[in-house]
Protein backbone atom coordinates (compact mmCIF):
# COMPACT_ATOMS: atom_id res chain seq x y z
CA UNK A 1 0.00 0.00 0.00
CA UNK A 2 1.00 3.87 0.06
CA UNK A 3 0.48 4.56 3.08
CA UNK A 4 1.53 3.59 6.34
CA UNK A 5 -0.87 0.79 8.07
CA UNK A 6 -1.62 -0.38 11.39
CA UNK A 7 -2.98 -3.50 12.84
CA UNK A 8 -4.87 -4.59 14.49
CA UNK A 9 -7.59 -1.19 13.88
CA UNK A 10 -8.99 -2.11 17.25
CA UNK A 11 -8.23 -4.08 19.93
CA UNK A 12 -9.99 -4.88 23.31
CA UNK A 13 -8.02 -6.98 26.30
CA UNK A 14 -8.05 -7.54 29.73
CA UNK A 15 -6.23 -5.85 32.50
CA UNK A 16 -2.92 -7.54 33.39
CA UNK A 17 -2.71 -8.86 29.16
CA UNK A 18 0.16 -8.20 27.02
CA UNK A 19 -0.35 -6.52 23.95
CA UNK A 20 1.22 -6.19 20.38
CA UNK A 21 0.44 -3.49 17.65
CA UNK A 22 2.21 -3.60 14.74
CA UNK A 23 3.12 -0.62 12.74
CA UNK A 24 4.32 -0.71 8.43
CA UNK A 25 5.56 2.43 7.63
CA UNK A 26 5.71 3.77 3.81
CA UNK A 27 8.29 1.56 1.68
CA UNK A 28 11.86 3.47 1.81
CA UNK A 29 10.83 5.97 4.90
CA UNK A 30 13.71 5.50 7.49
CA UNK A 31 12.33 7.29 10.39
CA UNK A 32 9.29 5.19 12.36
CA UNK A 33 7.61 7.32 15.47
CA UNK A 34 4.70 5.73 17.49
CA UNK A 35 2.27 8.35 19.66
CA UNK A 36 -0.95 7.93 21.55
CA UNK A 37 -3.70 10.08 21.93
CA UNK A 38 -5.94 9.68 24.97
CA UNK A 39 -9.75 10.52 24.21
CA UNK A 40 -10.09 14.52 23.75
CA UNK A 41 -6.70 14.57 24.16
CA UNK A 42 -4.01 15.95 21.84
CA UNK A 43 -0.69 13.19 20.71
CA UNK A 44 1.69 11.94 23.10
CA UNK A 45 5.11 11.27 21.30
CA UNK A 46 6.20 7.67 22.31
CA UNK A 47 9.29 7.00 20.48
CA UNK A 48 11.08 7.24 17.10
CA UNK A 49 13.39 4.79 15.42
CA UNK A 50 15.85 5.42 12.97
CA UNK A 51 16.12 2.51 10.94
CA UNK A 52 16.42 0.24 13.51
CA UNK A 53 17.77 2.05 16.23
CA UNK A 54 15.86 3.90 19.04
CA UNK A 55 17.90 6.95 19.85
CA UNK A 56 15.13 8.57 22.16
CA UNK A 57 13.18 6.03 24.77
CA UNK A 58 12.37 8.60 27.10
CA UNK A 59 8.77 9.19 25.93
CA UNK A 60 7.81 5.41 26.81
CA UNK A 61 5.26 6.34 29.57
CA UNK A 62 6.72 2.88 31.77
CA UNK A 63 9.25 0.09 31.61
CA UNK A 64 6.11 -1.94 30.75
CA UNK A 65 6.26 -0.26 27.25
CA UNK A 66 8.74 -1.70 24.91
CA UNK A 67 8.92 -1.37 21.00
CA UNK A 68 11.54 -2.63 18.11
CA UNK A 69 11.77 -2.35 14.64
CA UNK A 70 13.42 -5.29 12.25
CA UNK A 71 14.98 -4.98 8.85
CA UNK A 72 14.10 -1.10 8.78
CA UNK A 73 10.97 -1.61 8.28
CA UNK A 74 8.39 -3.41 10.49
CA UNK A 75 8.01 -2.24 14.24
CA UNK A 76 6.31 -3.76 17.29
CA UNK A 77 4.98 -1.80 20.05
CA UNK A 78 5.00 -3.90 23.04
CA UNK A 79 2.47 -3.14 26.17
CA UNK A 80 2.99 -5.80 28.89
CA UNK A 81 0.57 -6.08 32.30
CA UNK A 82 -1.75 -3.85 30.09
CA UNK A 83 -3.79 -1.10 33.17
CA UNK A 84 -6.56 0.58 32.57
CA UNK A 85 -5.05 4.04 31.73
CA UNK A 86 -3.47 2.21 28.78
CA UNK A 87 -6.80 2.66 27.07
CA UNK A 88 -5.89 5.14 23.99
CA UNK A 89 -5.25 5.15 20.24
CA UNK A 90 -1.93 4.21 19.26
CA UNK A 91 -0.27 5.84 16.03
CA UNK A 92 2.45 5.44 14.52
CA UNK A 93 3.89 7.76 12.12
CA UNK A 94 6.57 7.31 8.73
CA UNK A 95 9.16 10.07 7.18
CA UNK A 96 12.13 9.97 5.10
CA UNK A 97 14.12 12.42 7.51
CA UNK A 98 15.93 15.11 6.13
CA UNK A 99 15.10 18.97 6.65
CA UNK A 100 11.42 18.74 6.51
CA UNK A 101 10.82 15.71 8.07
CA UNK A 102 7.23 15.34 7.05
CA UNK A 103 5.60 13.17 8.94
CA UNK A 104 2.81 10.71 7.75
CA UNK A 105 0.64 9.13 10.00
CA UNK A 106 -1.30 5.45 10.18
CA UNK A 107 -4.93 5.27 10.88
CA UNK A 108 -4.09 3.77 14.51
CA UNK A 109 -4.79 1.19 17.00
CA UNK A 110 -7.77 1.87 18.95
CA UNK A 111 -6.78 -0.19 22.58
CA UNK A 112 -9.58 -0.71 25.09
CA UNK A 113 -8.35 -2.37 28.27
CA UNK A 114 -11.19 -3.30 30.52
CA UNK B 1 9.47 25.67 17.53
CA UNK B 2 7.34 29.33 17.50
CA UNK B 3 3.85 29.33 19.54
CA UNK B 4 1.25 29.18 16.44
CA UNK B 5 -2.64 30.54 17.68
CA UNK B 6 -5.58 29.53 15.61
CA UNK B 7 -9.52 30.31 16.37
CA UNK B 8 -11.17 27.49 17.93
CA UNK B 9 -13.69 26.81 15.54
CA UNK B 10 -15.02 27.62 11.88
CA UNK B 11 -17.72 26.61 10.03
CA UNK B 12 -18.13 26.66 6.37
CA UNK B 13 -21.07 25.60 3.66
CA UNK B 14 -20.21 23.16 1.55
CA UNK B 15 -19.02 24.23 -2.14
CA UNK B 16 -17.47 27.42 -0.81
CA UNK B 17 -13.67 28.23 0.05
CA UNK B 18 -12.99 27.30 3.61
CA UNK B 19 -9.89 30.16 4.40
CA UNK B 20 -8.25 28.98 8.09
CA UNK B 21 -5.82 31.27 9.66
CA UNK B 22 -3.02 30.90 11.66
CA UNK B 23 -0.91 33.36 13.60
CA UNK B 24 2.53 33.01 14.23
CA UNK B 25 4.43 36.03 14.83
CA UNK B 26 7.20 34.85 16.83
CA UNK B 27 8.87 32.82 13.90
CA UNK B 28 12.03 32.63 13.07
CA UNK B 29 13.65 33.18 9.72
CA UNK B 30 14.07 29.08 9.12
CA UNK B 31 10.96 27.55 10.29
CA UNK B 32 8.17 26.20 8.04
CA UNK B 33 4.74 26.57 8.38
CA UNK B 34 2.80 23.14 8.34
CA UNK B 35 -1.04 21.83 8.10
CA UNK B 36 -2.15 18.31 9.30
CA UNK B 37 -5.88 17.75 10.00
CA UNK B 38 -7.45 14.66 12.07
CA UNK B 39 -11.19 13.61 10.92
CA UNK B 40 -12.72 12.57 13.86
CA UNK B 41 -11.37 8.93 14.81
CA UNK B 42 -8.57 8.88 12.29
CA UNK B 43 -4.90 9.47 12.76
CA UNK B 44 -3.57 13.09 11.56
CA UNK B 45 -3.49 13.35 8.01
CA UNK B 46 -0.39 15.76 6.45
CA UNK B 47 -2.17 18.84 4.04
CA UNK B 48 1.18 21.16 3.00
CA UNK B 49 3.59 22.81 3.82
CA UNK B 50 6.05 25.90 2.92
CA UNK B 51 8.58 28.35 4.18
CA UNK B 52 8.52 31.24 2.78
CA UNK B 53 6.67 31.40 -0.78
CA UNK B 54 2.59 30.42 -1.22
CA UNK B 55 2.60 26.50 -1.83
CA UNK B 56 -0.37 24.60 -3.70
CA UNK B 57 -1.42 20.76 -3.91
CA UNK B 58 -4.15 18.76 -4.63
CA UNK B 59 -5.65 19.27 -1.66
CA UNK B 60 -5.20 22.99 -0.19
CA UNK B 61 -3.40 26.07 -1.15
CA UNK B 62 -1.45 27.78 1.26
CA UNK B 63 -0.78 31.22 1.80
CA UNK B 64 1.98 32.85 3.66
CA UNK B 65 2.03 36.50 4.56
CA UNK B 66 5.39 38.54 3.42
CA UNK B 67 6.55 39.06 6.92
CA UNK B 68 5.43 35.26 7.65
CA UNK B 69 3.88 36.16 10.90
CA UNK B 70 0.58 34.45 9.74
CA UNK B 71 -0.48 32.12 7.21
CA UNK B 72 -3.66 30.81 5.58
CA UNK B 73 -5.07 27.71 4.77
CA UNK B 74 -7.51 27.14 1.82
CA UNK B 75 -9.52 24.44 1.02
CA UNK B 76 -11.06 26.06 -2.33
CA UNK B 77 -14.17 23.86 -2.70
CA UNK B 78 -15.09 22.48 1.13
CA UNK B 79 -17.06 19.44 1.19
CA UNK B 80 -18.57 17.12 4.24
CA UNK B 81 -15.84 15.40 4.67
CA UNK B 82 -13.58 18.27 4.93
CA UNK B 83 -14.55 18.55 8.89
CA UNK B 84 -11.85 17.83 10.62
CA UNK B 85 -9.72 19.47 13.13
CA UNK B 86 -6.89 21.67 11.44
CA UNK B 87 -3.54 21.94 13.02
CA UNK B 88 -0.95 24.79 12.02
CA UNK B 89 2.35 23.88 13.18
CA UNK B 90 5.84 25.86 13.28
CA UNK B 91 8.49 23.93 13.12
CA UNK B 92 12.78 24.26 12.63
CA UNK B 93 14.11 22.30 10.17
CA UNK B 94 15.87 19.24 11.00
CA UNK B 95 16.54 15.68 11.03
CA UNK B 96 14.44 13.18 11.88
CA UNK B 97 13.43 12.70 15.17
CA UNK B 98 11.48 14.88 16.83
CA UNK B 99 7.81 15.00 17.51
CA UNK B 100 5.12 17.06 16.36
CA UNK B 101 3.52 19.17 18.76
CA UNK B 102 -0.59 19.47 18.24
CA UNK B 103 -1.95 22.52 20.02
CA UNK B 104 -5.72 22.41 19.98
CA UNK B 105 -6.43 23.29 16.38
CA UNK B 106 -9.27 24.67 14.66
CA UNK B 107 -12.70 23.02 14.72
CA UNK B 108 -14.42 23.28 10.72
CA UNK B 109 -17.64 22.52 10.48
CA UNK B 110 -18.59 22.10 6.72
CA UNK B 111 -22.40 21.39 6.20
CA UNK B 112 -25.05 21.54 3.75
Amino acid sequence: GAGVSQSPSNKVTEKGKDVELRCDPISGHTALYWYRQSLGQGLEFLIYFQGNSAPDKSGLPSDRFSAERTGGSVSTLTIQRTQQEDSAVYLCASSRGGDTDTQYFGPGTRLTVL
Amino acid sequence: DAKTTQPPSMDCAEGRAANLPCNHSTISGNEYVYWYRQIHSQGPQYIIHGLKNNETNEMASLIITEDRKSSTLILPHATLRDTAVYYCIVRAPRQAGTALIFGKGTTLSVSS
